[in-house]
């Protein structure tokens, strides 16, 4: 069964600091990749997904995550981030497996406190 | 997602009680989902339809069932509601059909339930 590993359970940082998010995967297959956002009170919306072809890719509101395939990660980033990016952050993974096909394996998510 | 309505959003009830939570879209979309959350533990699938009259269980269905009668609607019920299914449940939809952005989910706003 396939897995996902957020590897920060809180992160607190101040605006302007960069973010990244680690993001790790068993599943030895193909897989497609998502990264969720949700801000308090709010439910999950989807910040970028990665399907195939480049392994950068960009999402809403300046995030962006790069899947490596070598490592089985797929880490969020964001150069500067805002005082409204505080929210917590879900990885989530759909293995292309005919049994999984369209079942998303969630993180356990990643509080994000940005601070003034 | 405007486009995915849950109700009630809040709901307080006691042991043993029958409750069910409602899941209405608007979207069109083929799949539907039924997830838990729980602090520190993400986001956990409780059931999941292909499609009308096709219900499937995810990790943790103990305690939990699901009826698709109509493509548009999803709903949980709770035979017999117990504290630890105290959670926030939303509801998700996903369309796989020729065309459609496969494996995308599009979530709900939640249902907060406390079970006394």
């Amino acid at each position: 069964a396939q897995s996902v590993s957020q590897h920060n359970h809180h992160v607190i940082l101040s605006e302007a600091a960069s973010l990244e998010l680690g993001c790790n995967y068993s599943y030895g297959g193909t897989v497609n990749l998502f990264w969720y956002v949700q801000y308090p009170g709010q439910h999950l919306q989807l910040l970028l997904k990665y399907f195939s072809g480049d392994p950068l890719v960009k999402g809403i509101k300046g995030f962006e995550a790069e899947f490596i395939k070598s490592k089985f990660s797929f880490n969020l980033r964001k150069p500067s981030v805002q005082w409204s990016d505080t929210a917590e952050y879900f990885c989530a993974v759909n293995a292309r497996a005919t049994d999984s096909w369209g079942k998303l394996q969630f993180g356990a998510g990643t509080q994000v406190v940005v601070t003034p | 997602d405007a486009d995915v309505t849950q109700t009630p959003r809040n709901r307080i009830t006691k042991t043993g009680k029958r409750i069910m939570l409602e899941c209405s879209q608007t979207k069109g979309h083929d799949r539907m989902y039924w997830y838990r959350q729980d602090p520190g533990l993400g986001l956990q699938l409780i059931y999941y339809s292909f499609d009308v009259k096709d219900i499937n269980k995810g990790e943790i269905s103990d305690g939990y069932s699901v009826s698709r009668q109509a493509q548009a609607k999803f709903s949980l019920s709770l035979e017999s509601a117990i504290p630890n299914q105290t959670a926030l449940y939303f509801c998700a939809t996903s369309d796989t059909r020729a065309g459609g952005s496969t494996d995308t989910q599009y979530f709900g706003p939640g249902t907060r339930l406390t079970v006394l």
